[in-house]
């Protein structure tokens, strides 16, 4: 069965850090993009980052670039997203997402249940 | 602000059809970037529904369709059902941003 854990996600305070996990089974990891998007309080899905199978090639949102860094390991089949300089404004849910393909416009086949952040001091 | 823009809410009788639409530009739908749509229900992990402007993944009913033209997108749910009560989000990718991007969503209620 395909299917993306994510875990990591927790109360933090402002300027803080987390790193998110995502943990892949039942697919070659390594052949897909991966993705992190979010959904704060109230609000629709945002795009947060993306990062190529090879791990070569990352992508982000202008709101966290600078403070997040996505990463993957492919012999774990997992990817990563380390948070850095939290904001009250990146509280969240966080879904992990699976590209259909290995570019990042593919459309996203399979999510996490998401994992919860919360920047509060 | 999201550049592509859905209605915020729509509704409508179980069996009837809606319409969602996705507005874009010409930086992102009209360049010619793919169109896909999401299903998301409160606490649940959202659901791919259409990827490529137009195709389902196996095990979506056929009563969800997908098109594109020009700058603009749109998803069709036909024989609305009490179970499609969600929210829909449109995805493509914006060259001037280089960023994957979502629409605001719609809420669809069934009556």
């Amino acid at each position: 069965e395909v299917q993306l854990l994510e875990s990591g996600g927790g109360l933090v305070q402002p300027g803080g850090s987390l790193r998110l996990s995502c943990a892949a089974s039942g697919f070659t990891f390594s052949n897909y993009a991966m993705n992190w998007v979010r959904q704060a309080p109230g609000k629709g899905l945002e795009w947060v980052s993306a990062i190529r199978g090879s791990g070569v090639s990352t992508y982000y949102v202008d709101s966290v670039k600078g403070r997040f860094t996505i990463s993957r390991d492919n012999s774990h089949n997992t990817v990563y997203l380390q948070m850095n300089s939290l904001r009250a404004e990146d509280t969240a849910v966080y879904y992990c997402a699976k590209d259909r393909g290995g570019g990042v416009n593919d459309g996203m086949d399979v999510w996490g249940q998401g994992t919860t952040v919360t920047v509060s001091s | 602000q999201s550049v592509l823009t859905q209605p915020p809410s729509m509704s409508g009788a179980p069996g009837q059809r809606v319409t969602i639409s996705c507005t874009g530009s010409s930086s992102n739908i009209g360049t010619g970037y793919d169109v896909h749509w999401y299903q998301h229900l409160p606490g649940t992990a959202p659901k791919l529904l259409i990827y490529g402007n137009n195709n389902r993944p196996s095990g979506v009913p056929d009563r969800f369709s997908g098109s594109k033209s020009g700058t603009s997108a749109s998803l069709a749910i036909t024989g609305l059902q009490a179970e499609d009560e969600a929210d829909y989000y449109c995805q493509s990718y914006d060259s001037s941003l280089s960023d994957v991007v979502f629409g605001g969503g719609t809420k669809v209620t069934v009556l």
